[in-house]
């Protein structure tokens, strides 16, 4: 099983919907939780840490389940410009107390006019 | 404006030859990380480094080396011994390793073969 899993769609919405994308991560010991964007041959651009209690920022909602061990993304009223590839990164350390940042493979996001 | 600077954009390597990548950040971070990504796959980790003078390999570090002697400075040498180098290279960099703070990225290197 993969540490971090996401669907790689692609999810094709018209404008002015609602989405949400899932990720799943296998290691419980999991510290911190991420969001990011990235654009075609672009580099990823951090859209959002994910909180305990979720948090949200404008049309953007990130929640974490620890108990069930996924995190999610809601974009509610869906703009062309969100078309993107969205990264979800988790954190977590090894028994040397060095920590990594494990990436999906992204969940491609296409908004259609 | 704070942020990490990568070049060149666009890098072409020639067989048998190495190459080095730059990396400068003035964000006064103390970790920095070199990924590699291949079309439709994450990324994937090269090489880390949490402080001055002191890097670990990541997941396919084979084929690449690099250097930090000064903190803001993460060079890769992508070296002959890579076969197969064609890729985008992506340098970031997060306050320290302890796994609360977010990673910010440069721009991105696109390495090919001549």
């Amino acid at each position: 099983r993969k540490e971090v899993e996401q669907d790689p769609g692609p999810f094709n919405v018209p404008e002015g919907a609602t989405v949400a994308f899932n990720c799943t991560y296998s290691n419980s010991a999991s510290q911190s939780f991420f969001w990011y964007r990235q654009d075609c041959r672009k580099e990823p651009k951090l859209l959002m840490s994910v909180y305990s209690s979720g948090n949200e920022d404008g049309r953007f909602t990130a929640q974490l389940n620890r108990a069930s061990q996924y995190i999610s993304l809601l974009i509610r009223d869906s703009k062309l410009s969100d078309s993107a590839t969205y990264l979800c990164v988790v954190n977590m350390g090894d028994s040397s107390g060095t920590y990594k940042y494990i990436f999906g493979t992204g969940t491609r996001l296409k908004v259609l006019a | 404006d704070g942020g990490i600077t990568q070049s060149p954009k666009y890098l072409f390597r020639k067989e048998g030859q190495n190459v080095t990548l730059s990396c400068e950040q003035n964000l006064n971070h103390d970790a920095m990380y070199w990924y590699r990504q291949d079309p439709g796959q994450g990324l994937r980790l090269i090489y880390y480094s949490q402080i001055v003078n002191d890097f670990q390999k990541g997941d396919i570090a084979e084929g690449y080396s690099v250097s930090r002697e000064k903190k803001e400075s993460f060079p890769l040498t992508v070296t002959s011994a890579q076969k197969n180098p064609t890729a985008f290279y992506l340098c970031a960099s997060s306050i320290r390793s302890s796994g609360i703070s977010p990673q910010h990225f440069g721009d991105g290197t696109r390495l090919s073969i001549l």
